[in-house]
């Protein structure tokens, strides 16, 4: 299985604050990387695909990026709806793998 | 508006097999490619396997001689079978739409399966 490597594992930032996450594949993956945001009792939400294409009705404050095998997620402009566990998923091969989350908290 | 839900037993005894339906509203299951994700404290989010609107599958190899997939058109709906649980197969399980590359669209609400005597 590729091995998503994803950090920091917490993070706090208070309202207007710039954060980035970061995702590391084991392998090469291509940009075959997504983002999903989980707040508390509710679902994952497709945030990112491809990398860095933002999915449909999602902030303009998001975008994500690629270097070879990292990633990364930054929130321009932290918002009060922000403060969510964030989670990367490769999808170059089966079984997609999903990094452990960071859980982004109001410092 | 494409809504999914997950239903089935929320508690299952050690070495019985787990079922779940997953019903999907607001698109032909015939649309996209549908997957089983499971997320536990321990080991986070794991994929199960998938279905793809081609009828292959994918399953984790982790998993795949215990995992059964099937699909049911006339209902919009398809299933999972895992077999041989034991409470490290404790967890939320959730189904989700996905696009054939394999990111995920819409997921269920999800529903908790305790494996427990």
């Amino acid at each position: 299985d590729i091995q998503v490597t994803q950090s920091p594992s917490t993070l706090s930032a208070s309202v207007g604050d710039r954060v980035s996450i970061t995702c590391r594949a084991s392998q090469t993956i291509g940009s075959w990387l997504a983002w999903y945001q989980q707040k508390p009792g509710k679902v994952p939400q497709l945030l990112i695909y491809k990398a860095s294409t933002l999915y449909s009705e999602v902030p303009s404050r998001f975008s994500a990026s690629r270097s070879g095998t990292e990633f990364t997620l930054t929130i321009s402009s932290l918002q009060p709806d922000d403060f969510a566990t964030y989670y990367c998923q490769q999808y170059h091969n089966y079984p997609w793998t999903f990094g452990q989350g960071t859980k982004l908290d109001i410092k | 508006q494409v809504q999914l839900q997950e239903s089935g037993p929320g508690l299952v005894k050690p070495s019985e097999t787990l079922s779940l339906i997953c019903n999907v509203s607001g698109v032909s299951i015939n649309t996209y490619s549908w997957t089983w994700i499971r997320q536990s404290p321990g080991k986070g989010l794991e994929s199960i396997a998938c279905l793809y609107n081609s009828g292959g599958t994918d399953y984790n190899p982790t998993l795949n001689s215990r995992v059964t997939l099937s699909i049911d058109s006339s209902k919009n709906q398809f299933s999972l079978k895992l077999s041989s649980v034991t409470t490290a197969d404790t967890a939320v399980y959730y189904c989700a739409s996905q696009v054939p590359t394999g990111y995920l669209l819409q997921w269920g609400q999800g529903t908790l399966v305790t494996v427990s005597s």
